[in-house]
């Protein structure tokens, strides 16, 4: 079957400006990850959704990025403002969500450059 | 101190050389573990997870040590199609994985 989806692959903005990244999981996963990865560097949490709910928020660097998720499904990571230190590739994970330290299956990325 | 600490490498291996390389958890609750492999401008995959008895899974084996907080992964007969960037991923037992910088092997012909 399909795996994670995300869009766009690439975005180049302005800084100042808002982006919108898009996340399609896995059908049927109920659990949903954003995570961010600058050159070089590991994974970095951001916020995990159940269903439409996000219990952990913990990770967002600041209230400049926001995430949403409707019908069990896509989600998207909203950054207003961007600033140059936003520049990174932002990865979506889905998981069955039935229970803690399963299998997470990424999408490919979008790689976000801000000028 | 970072969660999860790697040997950022590079491993530059011949073809058929064996390679080994750990990494150390700072929190003992952690309760699973993982290798994950990313190639370049890739997502990460999961390569395997890691038992407390240690496994295997063809030419890989990985290993736990809860004592001293480090998992371990080797490759034998390395292949050329073994070079990427390996990830250790630690997990407390709900839904947050934290994630290592990375190894990266090359293995060159």
């Amino acid at each position: 079957g399909a795996g994670v989806s995300q869009s766009p692959s690439n975005k180049v903005t302005e800084k100042g400006k808002d982006v919108e990244l898009r996340c399609d999981p896995i059908s049927g996963h109920t659990a949903l990850y954003w995570y961010r990865q600058r050159l070089g560097q590991g994974l970095e949490f951001l916020i995990y959704f159940q269903g439409n709910s996000a219990p952990d928020k913990s990770g967002l660097p600041s209230d400049r990025f926001s995430a949403e998720r409707t019908g069990e499904s896509v989600s998207t990571l909203t950054i207003q403002r961007t600033q140059q230190e936003d520049s990174a590739v932002y990865l979506c994970a889905s998981s069955l969500g039935l229970r803690g330290a399963e299998t997470q299956y990424f999408g490919p990325g979008t790689r976000l450059l801000v000028l | 101190r970072k969660e999860v600490e790697q040997d950022p490498g590079p491993f530059n291996v011949p073809e058929g050389a064996t390679v080994a390389f750990n990494c150390t958890y700072s929190n003992s609750a952690s309760q699973s573990f993982f290798w994950y492999r990313q190639d370049c401008r890739k997502e990460p995959k999961l390569l395997m997870s890691v038992y407390s008895s240690g496994n295997e899974d063809g030419r890989f084996t990985a290993q736990l040590n809860r004592a001293s907080q480090y998992i371990s992964l080797l490759i034998r007969d390395s292949k050329l199609s073994d070079s990427a960037t390996y990830l250790c991923v630690v997990n407390r037992n709900d839904y947050k994985l934290s994630f290592g910088a990375g190894t990266t092997v090359t293995v060159r012909a």
